[in-house]
C-alpha cells in the first residue's frame, strides 16, 4: 500500500502570507501512462471536501491562482501564495496511481 | 450540472450491515471512464477511501476493508450502493461519495451522510 504522509499537521499563517504543504509518497506515484495522479484538496469547516488539484499541477476550475501544485515522483508541495481567511480549513493530499490512498491532512488556521 | 447525494441509515447496531447508496446526475456510467467512489470520515479525523465502481464494473476497494464491502451499481438509476458488513462503533463517520473519471479521482463529492454505530 502506498503511504501518504504530509507535513506539518498543523500551520498558523499571517493573513496575506505564503503558505507551503509537504505530501510525501512511500513508492513512486508516476504511472505507466506517465502522468502521476496527486490530487490535493480543501475541506472547509462543516463541508464537504473541495478538489484543488489534479495532477499535480493543474488548477481545477474556480480555484484562485494563488494555489498552486508542484513536485515529482514522490514529493509533491502545495503552495498558497497569499493566504486570505477563506483559505483556513484542512487540507489533503491523494494518490490515485497505485489504488487510492489520503494524506492525514493539514491543519491551516489564521495566526 | 453534476450531483451527488448520499442517503442511508444514520443509526446502525454493531454486528449489522450498513448499505449505503449514492444517486447522481448530470453524467451516466453509459460514459466510458466514469467512476464513483466512497470515501468516509469520522469524526474529526482524516479522509478514508473505502471502494470505487467504474462504468464497465471494474471494482476497487480499499485492502484494508475488502472483506466488509460490496459496490455495486445500477446503470438505470444513477445509483451506486456500498454494502459494509459487521459494523463497529469505529466505523461512525460521514460517508461520502465522490465522482471519477478514468484516474481523474473525486472532482464532485455529494454533501455526505453521518452514520453513527451505536447500541
Amino acid at each position: 500500500d502506498v503511504v501518504m504522509t504530509q507535513s506539518p499537521l498543523s500551520l498558523p499563517v499571517t493573513l496575506g502570507q505564503p503558505a507551503s504543504i509537504s505530501c510525501r509518497s512511500s513508492q513512486s506515484l508516476v504511472y505507466s501512462d506517465g502522468n502521476t495522479y496527486l490530487n490535493w484538496f480543501q475541506q472547509r469547516p462543516g463541508q464537504s471536501p473541495r478538489r484543488l488539484i489534479y495532477k499535480v499541477s493543474n488548477r481545477d476550475s474556480g480555484v484562485p491562482d494563488r494555489f498552486s501544485g508542484s513536485g515529482s515522483g514522490t514529493d509533491f508541495t502545495l503552495k498558497i501564495s497569499r493566504v486570505e481567511a477563506e483559505d483556513v480549513g484542512v487540507y489533503y493530499c491523494m494518490q490515485g496511481t497505485r489504488s487510492v490512498t489520503f494524506g492525514g491532512g493539514t491543519k491551516v488556521e489564521i495566526k | 450540472q453534476v450531483t451527488l447525494k448520499e442517503s442511508g441509515p444514520t443509526l446502525v447496531k454493531p454486528t449489522q450491515t450498513l448499505t449505503l447508496t449514492c444517486t447522481f446526475s448530470g453524467f451516466s456510467f453509459s460514459t466510458s471512464g466514469v467512476g464513483v467512489g466512497w470515501i468516509r470520515q469520522p469524526p474529526g479525523k482524516a479522509l478514508e477511501w473505502l471502494a470505487l465502481i467504474y462504468w464497465d464494473d471494474d471494482k476497487w476497494y480499499s485492502p484494508s476493508l475488502k472483506s466488509r464491502l460490496t459496490i455495486t451499481k445500477d446503470t438505470s438509476k444513477n445509483q451506486v450502493v456500498l454494502t459494509m458488513t459487521n459494523m463497529d462503533p469505529v466505523d461512525t463517520a460521514t460517508y461520502y461519495c465522490a465522482r471519477t473519471y478514468y484516474r481523474n479521482q473525486f472532482q464532485y463529492w455529494g454533501q455526505g451522510t453521518l452514520v453513527t454505530v451505536s447500541s
